[in-house]
């Protein structure tokens, strides 16, 4: 099983500031298949970012995702009030498809 | 507009047994394979199950193996999860969730609003 491991844990990050989320795969996760969620309290997570790239239908382009093998990224370029969320990845490449623990990003 | 509408869930004495429902509309459930995610309170997602479109392919998180089965009514528009011999550590919102297409090797696009399970005497 693929062992997903978010980094930081906690971010504290003021609006208008860049986020920078990590999450790193103990295997290469195959094909970039690679996911990342957003999720509010109270609330299902929500799709963003697919195929490790890929935004979501409706994702404003402030969230890009990065990286292959182990390594990847999701970055929030100028964060908005409502980004403020637990974030996380999920690999869909091995079986079974794992999630990593989450980052929380809150505000500072 | 994608719909997952789960229920079923509830309090529930450890040994026993429950039946959650997903309830799919504004899509062609029977073009899609589905899973359930689970998150205990406070705690990260879990991925539990996953059927494929036709129901032939099937799996299941070694947590839950043996005990759960997840199965799909195509003419319903419907999704299930049978959960026996229930556990205190099974206590969680149960999300039923959309996988990107027919096949096991996609991310989940759509996510229901999730039904809570508690097992607790």
């Amino acid at each position: 099983e693929i062992v997903l491991t978010q980094s930081p844990g906690t971010l504290s990050l003021s609006p208008g500031e860049r986020a920078t989320l990590s999450c790193r795969a103990s295997q290469s996760v195959s094909s970039s298949y690679l996911a990342w969620y957003q999720q509010k309290p109270g609330q299902a997570p929500r799709l963003l970012i697919y195929g490790a790239s890929t935004r979501a239908t409706g994702i404003p382009d402030r969230f890009s995702g990065s990286g292959s093998g182990t390594d990847f990224t999701l970055t929030i370029s100028r964060l908005e009030p409502e980004d403020f969320a637990v974030y996380y990845c999920q690999q869909y490449g091995s079986s079974p498809h794992s999630f990593g623990q989450g980052t929380k990003l809150e505000i500072k | 507009e994608v719909q997952l509408v789960e229920s079923g869930g509830g309090l529930v004495q450890p040994g026993g047994s429950l039946r959650l429902s997903c309830a799919a509309s504004g899509f062609t459930f029977s073009s899609y394979s589905m899973n359930w995610v689970r998150q205990a309170p406070g705690k990260g997602l879990e991925w539990v199950s996953y059927i494929s479109s036709s129901s032939s392919t099937i799996y299941y998180a070694d947590s839950v193996k043996g005990r759960f089965t997840i199965s799909r009514d195509n003419a319903k528009n419907s999704l299930y999860l049978q959960m026996n011999s229930l556990r205190a550590e099974d206590t969680a919102v149960y999300y039923c969730a959309r996988a990107q297409s027919s096949s096991y090797w996609g991310h989940i696009q759509n996510w229901g609003q999730g039904t809570l399970v508690t097992v607790s005497s």
